[in-house]
């Protein structure tokens, strides 16, 4: 089945500074990777998407890019600021069955004020 | 309108004894996930199920765990004999179609003494 691996586990910037997280995925068919941020005691939501077809994406201060022949993704946040504090996780579809997403252990975000 | 919403909120249960969480969807989403997160892990897929189709359910972990979704609506999560390992935030998912954006519902915290 499919492997989610993501780096770091625990991530602090400054406010104002870049951020990055990165995932890597094991099952070559998988094609949609979204990205999920979750702020302490509340549900994931979706922050970003990217489909196999498309080589990065951006909205606003987020970016997300993917490279298949790697097979890793990875998330950028520029001009951070403390509301973006949170846990991320990256996603990988299975290739079989895209609705089934096998998600990464997460990456705590702290933005320093 | 209306996100996906999940009760209880919070379920406190002793060793052995049976549990029954709730969710309700999104209205018109036909695809609903169930998925259980530990303490400082990711999201982990437990069960799928997409309209009238039988669901996918290679995620649940044990016999003890099954799910049904009624009228293609509200899905119930029953956990039996519950063990302490069963402890988690049980979440549930809503998509307009198969791999649509998942909507997240609040979750149930569930803590088996």
């Amino acid at each position: 089945g499919e492997n989610v691996e993501q780096h770091p586990s625990t991530l602090s910037v400054q406010e104002g500074d870049s951020a990055v997280i990165k995932c890597t995925y094991s099952d070559s068919a998988s094609n949609y990777f979204p990205w999920y941020k979750q702020e302490l005691g509340k549900r994931p939501q979706l922050i970003i998407d990217i489909r196999s077809n498309v080589g990065e994406k951006k909205d606003q201060r987020i970016a997300v890019t993917l490279n298949k022949t790697a097979k890793h993704f990875s998330l950028h946040i520029t001009e951070t600021q403390p509301e973006d504090s949170a846990v991320y996780f990256c996603a990988a579809s299975s290739g079989g069955s895209n609705y089934k997403l096998t998600f990464g252990k997460g990456t705590l975000l702290t933005v320093n004020p | 309108g209306a996100g996906v919403s999940q009760s209880p909120s919070n379920k406190v249960t002793e060793k052995g004894k049976d549990v029954e969480l709730r969710c309700d969807p999104i209205s018109g989403h036909t695809a609903l996930y169930w998925y259980r997160q530990s303490l400082g892990q990711g999201l982990e897929f437990l069960i799928y199920f997409q309209g009238n189709s039988a669901p996918d359910k290679s995620g649940l972990p044990s016999d003890r765990f099954s799910a049904e979704r009624t009228g293609g609506s509200v899905s119930t999560l029953t956990i039996q004999r519950t063990q302490q390992e069963d402890s988690a935030v049980y979440l549930c998912a809503s998509s307009l179609e198969p791999v649509g954006t998942q909507y997240f519902g609040p979750g149930t915290r569930l803590l088996v003494l």
